[in-house]
């Protein structure tokens, strides 16, 4: 039972647009969410989060989205570099600490 | 470097074989996660330890899957009798009690 949803496997954008990743949810008990960022044979690094109590969270580059009425978040990354190419997984957790995973959207920012 | 390890890197095993897997989370990090991921998808939660309490293991897949943390700070994940579907990323995270968990750079097994 999928609690964590990226509908989207790949994105491709031209670099200086905007990348927009997208995450949905089910399970209203979350009430933190992060995306992480990997590149092969790497484990997931950490990008940002965001806590339930607010809709909007902003570091350099990255901005992340929450709709908690919609159970839906995105992450915002604008101007898109090269070096921005990987895969980004959206994650959630409740109060017991343990991470729900999407499945990841694979990121090619194109020159 | 201050980051959470894991060795090895890479693991081959013939059907049956038992393995050990390790990780050495960043100092001072209570909490340690085992992920497993297959290929395509996003990790998936196995077990969690806070110091060496070993307080959720309720994503452990079957009984052949084993997580201890007798000190607190290194884990060994141990599969007995590997089986063709253990084949995956097996990737140890830890944090701070209530921070944003980092994570090391996985085990790849193979089971042949």
């Amino acid at each position: 039972d999928q609690q964590v949803k990226q509908n989207s496997p790949s994105l491709s954008v031209q670099e200086g647009r905007i990348s927009i990743l997208n995450c949905d949810y089910t399970n209203s008990m979350f009430d933190y969410f992060l995306w992480y960022k990997k590149y092969p044979a790497e484990g997931p690094t950490f990008l940002i989060s965001i806590s339930s109590i607010k809709d909007k969270n902003e570091d350099g580059r990255f901005t992340v989205f929450l709709n908690k009425s919609a159970k839906h978040l995105s992450l915002h990354i604008v101007p898109s570099q090269p070096g921005d190419s990987a895969v980004y997984f959206c994650a959630a957790r409740g109060d017991d600490y343990k991470l729900s995973f999407g499945a990841g959207t694979t990121v090619t920012v194109r020159a | 470097g201050a980051g959470v390890s894991q060795s090895p890197r890479y693991k081959v095993a013939k059907r049956g074989q038992d393995v050990a897997l390790r990780c050495d989370p960043i100092s001072g990090h209570v909490s340690l996660f085992w992920y497993q991921q297959a290929l395509g998808q996003g990790p998936e939660f196995l077990t969690y330890f806070q110091n060496e309490a070993q307080l959720d293991k309720s994503g452990l897949p079957s009984d052949r899957f084993f997580a201890e943390r007798p000190e607190g700070s290194v884990s060994t994940l141990k599969i007995q009798r590997t089986q063709q579907e253990d084949s995956a990323v097996y990737l140890c995270a830890s944090s701070l009690s209530e921070g944003s968990a980092y994570f090391g750079p996985g085990t790849r097994l193979t089971v042949t």
